[in-house]
């Protein structure tokens, strides 16, 4: 069982915006502002997407936004497009566990 | 640019050891945790533990203490994931991770290395 929550599965069509959440803890999400997402294609390695809550690494594109209330974080998708398929997991900071660091389960986006 | 280049696909049997490694260049390898995460097939990622270079203290997921070893090399900047013993269970894809400054998530991965064990 992941430390942080995400739905199985969600769907959007092209063009439209999709929001994927991510519930946690007030030892994670809602203590600390080191939330990330990640976006993983078959076959491939992840790739940050969102770092600190809502920062965007160089070369990501500005669709990708993120946000934060209370234990819950979320990754919203504007513009949908067919590449943006992929599994998406969200990370968190956490002070309970010396490990410091969670994953949530993942989030399989599906661009129908 | 930084880079974390894992060492290549392993197919082992049940009872054999293994070490696999993760070579990192562009940044300075004793600043910065670096960790192993671990993917099942069709399942998620799994923090198994991490590693800090500058002062090689390690921490471990309580799922994966005492069933793997963590180490690093600052003369080579390479960090290692290693097993004295595989286990079928233990057929997934291993990723080396950097985590960002301070408490930040990863923000480097490497590519991934496969281990197949299987009799």
């Amino acid at each position: 069982q992941s430390a942080l929550t995400q739905p199985a599965s969600v769907s959007g069509s092209p063009g439209q915006s999709i929001t994927i959440s991510c519930t946690g803890t007030t030892s994670d999400i809602g203590s600390f502002t080191y939330v990330s997402w990640y976006q993983q294609h078959p076959g491939k390695a992840p790739k940050l997407m969102i770092y600190d809550v809502n920062s965007r690494p160089s070369g990501v594109s500005d669709r990708f936004s993120g946000s934060k209330s209370g234990n819950t974080a979320s990754l919203t998708i504007s513009g949908l497009q067919t590449e943006d398929e992929a599994d998406y997991y969200c990370s968190s900071y956490t002070s309970s566990t010396k490990l410091g660091c969670v994953f949530g389960g993942g989030t399989k986006l599906t661009v129908l | 640019e930084v880079q974390l280049m894992q060492s290549g696909a392993e197919v082992k049997k049940p009872g054999e050891s293994l070490r696999i490694s993760c070579q990192v260049s562009g940044y300075t390898f004793n600043n910065y945790w670096i960790g192993w995460v671990r993917q099942m097939p069709g399942k998620g990622l799994e923090w198994m533990g991490i590693i800090y270079p500058g002062d090689f203290d390690t921490r471990y997921s309580p799922s994966f203490l005492g069933q793997v070893t963590i180490s690093a090399d600052r003369s080579t900047t390479t960090a290692y994931l290693q097993w004295s013993s595989l286990k079928a269970s233990d057929t997934a894809i291993y990723y080396c991770a950097r985590h960002g400054s301070g408490r930040r998530g990863v923000d480097y991965w490497g590519q991934g290395t496969l281990v197949t064990v299987s009799s």
